[in-house]
């Protein structure tokens, strides 16, 4: 089973402000990894698939990287509405398909 | 509009059953693998089944191997998960979600509260 293993575990930032956001995997897995927004009572929404492309309608400010094992999500300017937990996810080798166990964006 | 709605959560025993359904629209059904995912109580996301689009394929997290079985009417634009010997660790959020060719969740439900409890 592959693990995704996220950090921070939580991010105090400002509106403005840079976010980066990290996914390591346990082994190699492509580009095969995807990121979601998660806001308490609504459902996860997916930004960015195969690690870099936004999803249909993501704003730009939501960018995607990979290198080797390593996955960044990051927000280039923080809206209010950007706070929120943010989950990884790979597709690389599946069964099962697993997630990260989440970095919650928090207001400064 | 894409539209995912899941139905049939509640409060049930320990070893007790469930079968939590999920009404599709806004596209076509027949045509998209489908899977379950939850989110127990302060925990992260956890997918938890997988069906493809004509139910030859079935794949699940080994923590509900043997005790969940998800299904698909097509027919009728639904999805299942029928739930058996459940748990205390099932106790979570559903989410049914539509999957992308690309093994992503590109669609989800507000999702159905299970509680098991006695």
């Amino acid at each position: 089973e592959i693990v995704l293993t996220q950090s921070p575990a939580t991010l105090s930032l400002s509106p403005g402000e840079r976010a980066t956001l990290s996914c390591r995997a346990s082994q190699t897995i492509g580009e095969f990894l995807a990121w979601y927004q998660h806001k308490p009572g609504q459902p996860p929404r997916l930004l960015i698939y195969d690690a870099s492309n936004r999803a249909t309608g993501v704003p730009a400010r939501f960018s995607g990287s990979w290198a080797g094992r390593d996955f960044t999500l990051t927000i280039s300017s923080l809206e209010p509405e950007d706070f929120a937990i943010y989950y990884c996810q790979q597709r690389y080798n599946w069964p099962p398909i697993t997630f990260g166990q989440g970095t919650r964006l928090e207001i400064k | 509009e894409v539209q995912l709605v899941e139905s049939g959560g509640g409060l049930v025993q320990p070893g007790g059953s469930l079968r939590l359904s999920c009404a599709a629209s806004g596209f076509t059904f027949r045509a998209v693998p489908m899977s379950w995912v939850r989110q127990a109580p302060g925990k992260g996301l956890e997918w938890v089944a997988y069906i493809n689009q004509d139910e030859s394929q079935s794949f699940f997290v080994d923590s509900v191997k043997g005790r969940f079985t998800i299904s698909r009417d097509n027919a009728k634009d639904s999805l299942y998960l029928q739930m058996n010997s459940l748990k205390a660790d099932d106790t979570a959020v559903y989410y049914c979600a539509r999957m992308t060719l690309t093994t992503n969740f590109d669609y989800w439900g507000q999702g159905t509260l299970v509680t098991v409890s006695s």
